[in-house]
Formats: C-alpha cells, sequence, structure tokens
C-alpha cells in the first residue's frame, strides 16, 4: 500500500514568490497534520485535520501560512509571499484515530524541502 | 501543557555499545509515551510505544519504560549498530483538554554510530 506522498520532494525558490506544497493522506485516514522541521526548532505541529475540518490550527505562523483539505485524499500548504526563513522540512502525517487518545500511529510522508532565498 | 524534553545531541558510539537517550515529560492525568525514528532522508516512523505505567514498549533490540516516579521514558539499547543512525524523537499524547490533540515531539536527538 502507498505510504502519505508528498510533492514536491525538494523546492527552490526566491522570496516573495508563492509555494504550494502538496499531500495525499494513507487512504481510509481521518486525521491529517502539517509539521515543519528546522534545526533550530525541531519538529512544530502546524495544523491538523479530522475529517478534512481544520481542528488546530494556533502552530500557523502567521497569515503568510494557509492550509487546506478540499476532500479526503489530498491537502496543501501554502506560503505566500515566502520568506527565506521559512526554509525547511515541511512533512505531511495521517493517522487512522487520533494519536492523542492513545489509539493512532501518526505516518509520515518523505517530506518537501523548501530553500527560499 | 504538556511537554516532553530529551536528552541534547548529537551522540556518537561505536558499533556495539551500549545507548541510553534521555526522556523526561510534564504532563496532568495519564499520557501514552512514543519514540518515533527518523532516517536521513525519511520521514518519522513509530519505533515503540507505553500506555501506561510501568509498561515497556521494544521493537527492533530498543527498549523504553514508561517510568510515572520520574516522568521518564528512556529509549535503550544494548548493542548499537550503523543502521541505527539516524534522529530519535521523544514523545507524548495529550491529556485532559488536550486529550484527542495530536502528538508533543521532543526536539529530537541524533546517534551516530561508526564501525
Amino acid at each position: 500500500d502507498a505510504g502519505v506522498i508528498q510533492s514536491p520532494r525538494h523546492e527552490v525558490t526566491e522570496m516573495g514568490q508563492e509555494v504550494t506544497l502538496r499531500c495525499k493522506p494513507i487512504s481510509g485516514h481521518d486525521y491529517l497534520f502539517w509539521y515543519r522541521q528546522t534545526m533550530m526548532r525541531g519538529l512544530e505541529l502546524l495544523i491538523y485535520f479530522n475529517n478534512n475540518v481544520p481542528i488546530d490550527d494556533s502552530g500557523m505562523p502567521e497569515d503568510r501560512f494557509s492550509a487546506k483539505m478540499p476532500n479526503a485524499s489530498f491537502s496543501t500548504l501554502k506560503i505566500q509571499p515566502s520568506e527565506p526563513r521559512d526554509s525547511a522540512v515541511y512533512f505531511c502525517a495521517s493517522s487512522l484515530a487520533s494519536p492523542g487518545l492513545n489509539t493512532g500511529e501518526l505516518f509520515f510522508g518523505e517530506g518537501s524541502r523548501l530553500t527560499v532565498l | 501543557g504538556n511537554s516532553v524534553t530529551q536528552m541534547e545531541g548529537p551522540v556518537t558510539l561505536s558499533e556495539e555499545a551500549f545507548l541510553t537517550i534521555n526522556c523526561t515529560y510534564t504532563a496532568t492525568g495519564y499520557p501514552s509515551l512514543f519514540w518515533y525514528v527518523q532516517y536521513p532522508g525519511e520521514g518519522l516512523q513509530l519505533l515503540l510505544k507505553a500506555t501506561k505505567a510501568d509498561d515497556k514498549g521494544s521493537n527492533k533490540g530498543f527498549e523504553a519504560t514508561y517510568r510515572k516516579e520520574t516522568t521518564s521514558f528512556h529509549l535503550e539499547k544494548g548493542s548499537v549498530q550503523v543502521s541505527d543512525s539516524a534522529v530519535y524523537f521523544c514523545a507524548l499524547s495529550g491529556t485532559g483538554y488536550q486529550a484527542g490533540t495530536a502528538l508533543i515531539f521532543g526536539k529530537g536527538t541524533t546517534l551516530s554510530v561508526s564501525s
């Protein structure tokens, strides 16, 4: 079975440009998470969805970031305009049940490495 | 809110050495505890977990015991291999008003094993 699929794997862009990261969760999983990983801050939760509905977006850094989940098999994370400090690896993860309720294991994609020049 | 602290890395060991990576947590109630591993160029994957006090999680030769009295969940392996080189993350679940929320991860500890 396919795991969580993210695209692009690598993105290099210039400051001010719009960036769109994409994620296809594992079929049947009800939860989808977006994380950002940097050397300085480690792994940060940006936002997560349950049944396509955003539950907690308190980790989204600022208004330049937005995330959508139009259906159960697709989500996007958009940064507009991008800045050099947004450079990081962005991970998408999905889960069959809530990991916070001790029943769900998180399955991560391979990540999208973003470099903003 | 709940939080987790793990030892700073990097940890550098020779093959067959004993490994300990410390993890302590702060939580109200009774969280579940997890170790995730990230191999180079990959996403995180679950290594082991424990859902209640005194439980021992184990997988691939790694072990961790849920110690409520010391609020710890240290990761151990008796004999590491070069293939264990990775970043290890301790994590815990939300409790109380945070129950049902996403996992809370530590900052990760990089392990490098040389032959």
